[in-house]
């Protein structure tokens, strides 16, 4: 069973950027896509973007076009979201999740959680 | 975009009652559409996939139905621990978009 586990938890001040890692054990990592969400406090779940390995590609919402970067590795399957530039309104908890064009395997596994606090 | 419009965004309920929660997709999105269940610092958990299948592990009280543009995730009988918040989640196209939540709180 896909397991994802996160780095820890980051305090960053404005204008710099912050890398985030994602790594999953126990299944085949590049057969899937792996999906950025963040969660500002207090706040809903936001979709930031994702990743499939095995092509490399990324797609992105709009919002954080520009300022954010998702990659993976295969070779220690691990999964990276980078987001630049930041602001207070970055401070939230950023979940990594499986993604797949299954169902039955979209959104099913879900990472710990690291929670990002940007402040001066 | 595609959005999700979920309603309510807080109820409450007691221990027992029906709870009823609908999405509605701004478009069709098929049956992509899963349902999701999130206590106080916790990670959001799947309780419902492609609609209506009910996730391996989750108690029967959950179903889901719908598809197109509306859906529904019905609890038959609100126990203690589902005192929660539930999101919808279209994953037919991109971006992604969740519901804004539904708050579930003790009456």
């Amino acid at each position: 069973q896909v397991q994802l586990v996160q780095s820890g938890a980051e305090v960053k001040k404005p204008g710099s950027s912050v890398k985030v890692s994602c790594k999953a054990s126990g299944g085949t990592f590049s057969t899937y896509a792996v999906t950025w969400v963040r969660q500002a406090p207090g706040q809903g779940l936001e979709w930031v973007g994702r990743i499939i390995p095995f092509l490399g590609v990324a797609k992105y919402a709009q919002k954080f076009q520009g300022r954010v970067t998702i990659t993976a590795d295969k070779s220690t399957t691990t999964a990276y979201i980078e987001l630049s530039s930041l602001r207070s309104e970055d401070t939230a908890i950023y979940f990594c999740a499986r993604d797949a064009d299954i169902a039955a395997s979209a959104f099913d596994i879900w990472g710990q959680g690291t929670r990002v606090t940007v402040s001066s | 975009d595609i959005q999700m419009t979920q309603s309510p965004s807080a109820m409450s309920a007691s221990v027992g009652d029906r709870v009823t929660i609908t999405c509605r997709a701004s478009q069709g999105i098929s049956n992509f559409l899963a349902w999701f269940q999130q206590r106080p610092g916790q990670v959001p958990k799947r309780l419902i996939y492609a609609a209506s299948s009910l996730q391996s592990g989750v108690p029967s009280r959950f179903s889901g139905s719908g598809s197109g543009t509306e859906f529904t995730l019905t609890i038959s009988s609100l126990q203690p621990e589902d005192f929660a918040t539930y999101y919808c989640l279209q994953h037919n196209s991109f971006p992604r978009t969740f519901g804004q939540g539904t708050k579930v709180e003790i009456k």
